[in-house]
């Protein structure tokens, strides 16, 4: 079946600009995750959604940063005002809920952000 | 401070001959440990885990191993095959936490990655 999809693949904008990143989860899949990858790091947690409420949100950097998911499908990230530490990957995974044993998260291949 | 490290940004091998890629945690807390695969300009790939109740799990080429007394696990692929050349990276979740805190199974900590390369 289908995967994580996340769109745009690719996205070069300048700085102050806003930006919406979108992901579309696996089908049943109620737990979504947004991470980012910054060059050289590794994945760093952002937010966190079960069904269309965010328990954790705990991962955000600013309030610049903000995201929302409708239906218990689809998600978007928004960033405000960008900035240049902005600019990484931004991946997006999800996952069944927990019954009867730990579910792994399965990731989309990311949004490559660039801020100019 | 980082809770998961990876402390080899790159490890070489010859084909045939055994992958060991390392991860060291810091947080007790953690409960559930993962392995993911990373190709260039693709998401990460679940490989394999392991629940802090167990000290191996096995699947295939792969096997992981937790020393909790060491805070550290690490991820073994034999034999090992030219498409195994990838970052792999090791991730920690508090889960009994997360499920307390009324969530689901939580978030994922990740280390910075291993590059492994495998040479024919």
């Amino acid at each position: 079946g289908a995967g994580v999809s996340q769109s745009p693949s690719n996205k070069v904008t300048e700085k102050g600009k806003d930006v919406e990143l979108r992901c579309d989860p696996i089908s049943g899949h109620t737990a979504l995750y947004w991470y980012r990858q910054s060059l050289g790091q590794g994945l760093e947690f952002l937010i966190y959604f079960q069904g269309n409420s965010a328990p954790d949100k705990s991962g955000l950097p600013s309030d610049r940063f903000s995201a929302e998911r409708t239906g218990g499908s689809v998600s978007t990230l928004t960033i405000q005002r960008t900035q240049q530490e902005d600019s990484a990957v931004y991946l997006c995974a999800s996952s069944l809920l927990m019954t009867g044993g730990y579910q792994p998260q399965h990731f989309g291949d990311g949004t490559r952000l660039s801020i100019l | 401070d980082q809770q998961v490290k990876q402390n080899s940004p790159s490890l070489s091998v010859q084909e045939g001959r055994i992958s060991i890629l390392n991860c060291d945690y810091t947080n007790s807390m953690f409960d559930y440990f993962l392995w993911y695969k990373k190709y260039p300009a693709e998401g990460p790939t679940f490989l394999i885990s392991i629940s802090s109740i167990k000290d191996k799990n096995e699947d295939g080429r792969f096997t992981v191993f937790l020393n909790k007394s060491a805070k550290h696990l690490s991820l073994h692929i034999v034999p090992s095959q030219p498409g195994d050349s990838a970052v792999y990276f090791c991730a920690a979740s508090a889960v009994r936490a997360a499920i307390n805190y009324g969530g689901s199974q939580g978030n994922l900590i990740f280390g910075k990655g291993t590059k492994l390369s495998v040479k024919p």
